[in-house]
């Protein structure tokens, strides 16, 4: 599995866009890129997933530039209920086996 | 949205006592796991079983765990003899077959060891 690093914590006001950079150098031909988001006693929750340039969503956006060497989560004008954790993760369904691999993942806080 | 429900939310046990730890996954999905985060720690993957049987499972799913499927809804995860260190939030979650990477996670039991 490809390693992914991201900053472990950003502080934003409210009403900003956030923009959440990960690094995954080693990425493979076959992986996904694919964002969770965890708030304190719950379990994560699927973001948003991509393959390469752009995906956006109800909730975010997700940009991937030609490398694939690096993908960015972006999330317009948050608000005080986007303070989380976001785990970025690299990888590709193998047969019978959809193991997900978090890291530390970056702490969001959002300030009023 | 469908869900992932986990029974019970909060689960205290004597050390050496046996638990199971209740999940329903998602109708139509096909795979399903176990995962578990210690308080402050990284989520850490159990298990994944499909086709009623374990397809992987970690280091930390030794012999004192074991899961099942008893029916054609539940999910659960059986710990035989607990340890103070088996104190964390066990997620369940489960995802279908296609390429969507996207797992759905229940919400969680914290499980005390005292």
């Amino acid at each position: 599995l490809a390693k992914t690093t991201q900053p472990i914590s950003m502080d934003s006001y409210e009403g900003q866009e956030v923009n959440i950079t990960c690094s995954h150098n080693n990425i493979a031909t076959n992986d996904y890129i694919t964002w969770y988001q965890q708030f304190p006693s719950q379990g994560p929750r699927f973001i948003i997933q991509g393959y390469k340039t752009k995906v956006t969503n109800e909730v975010a956006s997700l940009f991937i530039p030609a490398d694939r060497k690096s993908s960015t989560l972006s999330l317009p004008r948050v608000s005080l209920s986007d303070t989380a954790v976001y785990y970025c993760l690299v990888g590709a369904p193998g047969a019978g086996s959809y193991q997900l691999t978090f890291g530390k993942g970056t702490k969001l806080s959002v300030i009023p | 949205e469908p869900e992932v429900t986990q029974t019970p939310s909060h689960q205290v046990t004597q050390m050496g006592q046996e638990v199971i730890l209740r999940c329903v996954p998602i109708s139509n999905h096909l795979y399903f796991y176990w995962y578990r985060q210690i308080l402050g720690q990284k989520v850490e993957f159990l298990v994944s079983f499909y086709n009623n049987e374990i397809s992987e499972k970690s280091e930390i799913f030794d012999d004192q765990f074991s899961v099942e499927r008893p029916d054609g809804s539940n999910f659960t995860l059986k710990i035989r003899s607990t340890k103070l260190e088996d104190s964390a939030m066990y997620f369940c979650a489960s995802s279908d077959e296609g390429a969507n990477y996207g797992y759905t996670f229940g919400s969680g039991t914290r499980l005390t060891v005292v």
